[in-house]
């Protein structure tokens, strides 16, 4: 099967603008997951889907958004970019029920520099 | 909610030393811990994982213990190599539909 697939793979946007990163999950996987990941700040969740609706969500502010579509892909917004967003974002499907029993698996990662 | 704490945050070896990696938790009802190893440039990926009814996994040169009543787990990885040198997370779980707490890793340097 295919892993876990994100795009675009690198992003450069200025204060204030909006980005949308989208991934595709392995096939048959009904749950994704995304993180942000900075220096010293390890993983940090910022929400799940499955079956297109937000089973679980971290703690980051409105301005970080997302969906899941009827196929499982899933698109993540953050709208007013700050500097502070810049970061490797990286999702992670799991098959069946997914969550925190079953192996997640991880995508490349879209890497976003806010200028 | 859970929380993970991972020690060291940095761990430099020699080729052929052990080395061992702590994280707690604090939620009783976790019940699945994985750790995942993350090569520089690369995506995380899930190296071994132990669920509660386990006290100990081994994998080749990896293993992982875990202690429920002190709220611990370890990675051990043994005969260290080169290529062993990435950041490793490891992470906490209740299962079902929550999300494993990731610990904020440790960066494995294995000196030739």
């Amino acid at each position: 099967k295919a892993g876990v697939t994100q795009t675009p793979r690198y992003l450069i946007k200025t204060r204030g603008q909006q980005v949308t990163l989208s991934c595709s999950p392995i096939s048959g996987h009904r749950s994704v997951s995304w993180y942000q990941q900075t220096p010293g700040q390890g993983l940090q969740f910022l929400f799940e889907y499955f079956s297109e609706t937000q089973r679980n969500k971290g703690n980051f502010p409105g301005r970080f958004s997302g969906r899941q579509f009827s196929n499982s892909r899933s698109e993540m917004n953050v709208s007013t970019l700050e500097l502070g967003d810049s970061a490797l974002y990286l999702c992670a499907s799991s098959p069946l029920e997914g969550g925190g029993s079953d192996t997640q698996y991880f995508g490349p990662g879209t890497r976003l520099t806010v200028l | 909610g859970e929380n993970v704490e991972q020690h060291p945050s940095t761990l430099s070896v020699q080729e052929g030393d052990s080395a061992v990696i702590k994280c707690t938790y604090s939620d009783s009802a976790s019940n699945y811990f994985p750790w995942y190893k993350q090569e520089l440039g690369k995506r995380p990926q899930l190296i071994i994982d132990i669920r509660s009814n386990v006290g100990e996994k081994k994998d080749q040169r990896i293993a992982v213990t875990l202690n429920k009543t002190a709220k611990h787990f370890s990675l051990h990885i043994t005969e260290t190599q080169p290529e062993d040198s990435a950041v490793y997370f490891c992470a906490a779980s209740k299962g079902g539909s929550y999300i494993p707490t990731f610990g904020r890793g440790t960066s494995l340097i294995v000196h030739p």
